[in-house]
């Protein structure tokens, strides 16, 4: 089955400066990528997601970026704000066999103002 | 308009008794999810309904655990014979057909002592 590693599982980032979140996979029949933001006590909230057809979206301050012949896609935050603190968690799924995500461990992001 | 909700938002019960979780999908969402967060992990994959039938339940743990969506919407999770092992957060989340994006509710912690 498929298998996502996440790095790094702590970061801390000074406000107004950048954040990657860094993530591998090991089904080259996965093709679809999205990260979830969790707050403490919530559910995640979907903020961006990928299809294996695209290498790169963005929307507004969050970008993801995909590398199939690597099987590795990252998130990228600029400008980081005080309310981007949180855990994020990448995931991936294969439409072709099943519709589950298989998420990776958490990244906790802390902003220092 | 409306998110995916979840009830109870927590549940203790003691090792041994029968729970029931219920998740009331975003309306029209056809595909329905279940996943289950240890602390300080990402979500598992446990269940998948497109429409009223179980499309992938690879994910549940053992014979304790079953869930149903009798008419293509709200979904029941139960599990019989709980133990503490069980403890977690349960979320559910939909999708509006299956292999697209997932929208979580806030999950229900059930602690089993």
């Amino acid at each position: 089955g498929e298998n996502v590693e996440q790095h790094p599982s702590t970061l801390s980032v000074q406000e107004g400066d950048s954040a990657v979140i860094k993530c591998t996979y090991s089904d080259s029949a996965s093709n679809y990528f999205p990260w979830y933001k969790q707050e403490l006590g919530k559910g995640p909230q979907l903020i961006i997601d990928i299809r294996s057809n695209v290498g790169e979206k963005k929307d507004q301050r969050i970008a993801v970026t995909l590398n199939k012949t690597a099987k590795h896609f990252s998130l990228h935050i600029t400008e980081t704000q005080p309310e981007d603190s949180a855990v994020y968690f990448c995931a991936a799924s294969s439409h072709f066999r099943n519709e589950k995500l298989t998420f990776g461990t958490g990244t906790r992001l802390t902003i220092i103002p | 308009g409306a998110g995916v909700s979840q009830t109870p938002s927590n549940k203790v019960t003691e090792k041994g008794k029968y729970v029931e979780l219920r998740c009331d999908p975003i309306s029209g969402h056809t595909a329905l999810y279940w996943y289950r967060q240890s602390l300080g992990q990402g979500p598992e994959f446990l269940i998948y309904f497109q429409g009223t039938g179980a499309a992938d339940d690879s994910g549940l743990p053992n014979d304790r655990f079953f869930a149903v969506r009798p008419e293509g919407s709200v979904s029941t999770l139960k599990i019989q014979r709980t133990e503490r092992g069980d403890s977690a957060v349960y979320l559910c989340a939909s999708s509006p057909r299956g292999g697209g994006e997932q929208y979580f509710g806030p999950g229900t912690r059930l602690t089993v002592t």
